[in-house]
């Protein structure tokens, strides 16, 4: 298995412009996360899913962020409009139950 | 909101036995107590997970105090490759329960 792919793996976007992030689960996984990182406030959960439901989206910072996962092998996490304080680099993750989580490289983003 | 405390740095000699403790003194009967660690610019990885007893593997050994109080990650022979930070990491294992929140981790730098 390829693991769990994201892209793209950096992005560069104006402030103001919609950005959407896209991650490719591990084939059979049934739990999907999403995290964003920054040097300030470290490893943070967004949000996951089960059987593509969202579970728990408290993690997310406000309304200009969206999530989706309209299928087992596919979600996004949409912001927009993006602002300069949005850039971090953001992972995806997927796990067997609940079990240990798998991660991807991640997305660089920065929005200037 | 991290139910753990670890040190923020530690070194370690190359070859020697790298320990990293972790304090979980609010951990519920039902919390795992998970090991992962980032190498520098990846997504976080898998090490190793327990409840109760010692636990061990290919990567290292996980060793927790009788009253789960506290854990330590011990990898037996530190590498150059080992340089990451490591997160410590409890859990419940539920179905609709199965958020995985990282705190700030430990920075391991081991040293020839």
């Amino acid at each position: 298995d390829a693991g769990v792919i994201q892209s793209p793996r950096h992005e560069v976007t104006e402030m103001g412009q919609e950005v959407t992030l896209r991650c490719k689960p591990i084939s059979g996984h049934d739990y999907l996360f999403w995290y964003r990182q920054t040097m300030m406030r470290g490893l943070e959960l967004l949000i996951y899913f089960n059987n593509n439901v969202p579970i728990d989206d408290s993690g997310m910072p406000e309304d200009r962020f969206s999530a989706k996962m309209p299928n087992a092998s596919f979600s996004t996490l949409k912001i927009q409009p993006s602002e300069p304080r949005d850039s971090a680099v953001y992972f995806c993750a997927s796990s067997l139950r609940p079990a240990e989580a798998f991660f991807g490289q991640g997305t660089r983003l920065t929005v200037v | 909101d991290a139910k753990t405390t670890q040190p923020p740095s530690m070194d370690c000699a190359e070859g020697r036995a790298a320990n990293l403790p972790c304090n979980h003194s609010t951990i519920s009967g039902n919390e795992y107590v998970y090991w992962y660690r980032q190498i520098h610019s990846q997504g976080p990885q898998y090490i190793i997970h327990g409840l109760k007893n010692n636990e061990t593997n290919e990567m290292a050994s996980l060793i927790i105090t009788e009253d789960r109080k506290s854990s330590t990650l011990i990898l037996p022979h530190a590498t150059l490759r080992d340089t990451a930070v490591y997160y410590c990491i409890v859990r419940v294992r539920s179905l609709n329960n199965n958020d995985m929140r990282f705190g700030a981790g430990t920075r391991l730098t081991v040293k020839p």
